[in-house]
């Protein structure tokens, strides 16, 4: 089957505006991961989902970061009233979580936001 | 506080010489740790885990806990190697993952 898919694949958009950012995770993957990749920094974790527990939002950098995963699959990443310094590359990774260690996790081809 | 630190930002070796990517770690606990690679173009992969103690494309990992390291190790190292590689700390299922800030590798030939 098909990998991880993010769209779009790249978004321009105005300071002040939303942006929504979607994963479609490698079907049965139970956790799904959101990252940030900055020019010149590493890659820095937003949030975490694991099957039906609550997510792990520590990373989110402000309250303008929301994300969501419905039914368990695709999750949605909003940015609200984009600001400069949210340009990016907005990593989404799923992993199927199953024993008792921390699985593989597989790596879309990433959204590069760039906010004018 | 979970920490991964990779100290060199960009690695420059010549094809055919060892080559080592640092990694350090803080945390508190047994963690799990890794190292993913991105080569150009293509997607961020998994390159191998401490766990499974094998050698993937010539490339070896050992955990040092007393060091508090995960140092990547290859032998004679390859112009396909350059890439950019990051270390990864996980505090086990359930956990998140914090990675390191990444090293540029460029094996010249």
């Amino acid at each position: 089957g098909a990998g991880v898919s993010q769209s779009p694949s790249n978004k321009v958009t105005e300071k002040g505006k939303d942006v929504e950012l979607r994963c479609d995770p490698i079907s049965g993957h139970t956790a799904l991961y959101w990252y940030r990749q900055s020019l010149g920094q590493g890659l820095e974790f937003l949030i975490y989902f694991q099957g039906n527990s609550a997510p792990d939002k520590s990373g989110l950098p402000s309250d303008r970061f929301s994300a969501e995963r419905t039914g368990g699959s695709v999750s949605t990443l909003t940015i609200q009233r984009t600001q400069q310094e949210d340009s990016a590359v907005y990593l989404c990774a799923s992993s199927l979580d199953r024993g008792a260690v921390t699985d593989t996790q597989y790596f879309g081809p990433g959204t590069r936001l760039t906010v004018l | 506080a979970q920490r991964v630190t990779q100290p060199e930002k960009l690695l420059s070796v010549f094809k055919g010489a060892p080559v080592e990517l640092k990694c350090n770690y803080s945390y508190s606990g047994s963690p799990e740790l890794f190292w993913y690679v991105q080569y150009s173009r293509q997607r961020l992969q998994l390159l191998l885990r401490h766990i499974s103690r094998e050698s993937i494309k010539g490339f070896t990992a050992d955990l040092n806990k007393g060091e508090t390291s995960f140092h990547l190790k290859k032998p004679f190292a390859q112009e396909e190697d350059s890439a950019m590689y990051y270390c990864a700390l996980s505090g086990g299922k359930g956990q998140n993952f914090v990675f390191g800030p990444g090293t540029r590798l460029s094996v010249l030939p």
